[in-house]
């Protein structure tokens, strides 16, 4: 079957522009997961979704980052007013269960944001 | 930061020889998980290793856990060029939400 999307799988922003980054969690699955990729290292968490609800933003670096799914399906991270540190690829993942930590998670492809 | 740790940082084997990549972690863990990533792509799970497990294998793979040192070890058996990637362990602590926690990487190179 499908597994994760994220669109776009490439983006380049200006610095100070918005961008918004979407994930296609696999059909079904009610946790949801954020991670950013610096280059050369291993992903970080994020944010947290069961269902629709956003059960925990601990990982989001500032302010600038937002992230809903508002139907329990498809979520957006939207990042206002990039800067350089920004850039990163940012993976979403998603579970079939509640509680992420205790079940596989399966991640999509990416999207490497570069912020000029 | 990175919680958990991988060793080596780097490898290079010859296709048909095994490579061996060890991660440790910091506190109590319900599961340890392996994912491999190829350049440019998503991470792939490749196996889950509860907490009350030792060993686990899965075709060439093969993951034991520690639980007394907090360590665990992915062996991979008669290497391939394709088995070219980035390999992370990651773990999903006790008290640390639902989140899974990574460590750094090995990136592995299979010589054809």
């Amino acid at each position: 079957g499908a597994g994760v999307s994220q669109s776009p799988r490439y983006k380049v922003a200006k610095r100070g522009q918005d961008v918004a980054l979407r994930c296609d969690p696999i059909s079904g699955h009610v946790s949801l997961f954020w991670y950013q990729q610096a280059l050369g290292q291993g992903p970080e968490f994020l944010t947290y979704f069961q269902n629709e609800a956003q059960l925990d933003k601990s990982g989001l670096p500032s302010d600038r980052f937002f992230a809903e799914r508002p139907e329990g399906s498809v979520s957006t991270l939207k990042i206002q007013r990039t800067q350089q540190e920004d850039s990163a690829v940012y993976l979403c993942a998603s579970s079939l269960a509640p509680g992420g930590r205790t079940d596989t998670q399966y991640f999509g492809p990416g999207t490497r944001l570069t912020v000029l | 930061s990175q919680q958990g740790e991988e060793d080596p940082q780097a490898l290079s084997i010859q296709e048909g020889e095994n490579a061996t990549m060890n991660c440790s972690y910091k506190t109590s863990i319900n599961n340890l998980q392996w994912y491999r990533q190829n350049s440019g792509r998503g991470l792939v799970h490749l196996i889950l290793i509860r907490s009350n497990e030792r060993e686990k294998h899965s075709g060439r793979l093969r993951v034991t856990l520690d639980t007394s040192k907090k360590s665990s070890s992915l062996l991979i058996t008669a290497s391939r060029a394709a088995d070219t990637a980035s390999y992370f362990c990651a773990t999903g602590y006790n008290n640390a939400g639902n989140m899974l926690t990574f460590g750094g990487g090995t990136r592995l190179m299979v010589k054809p």
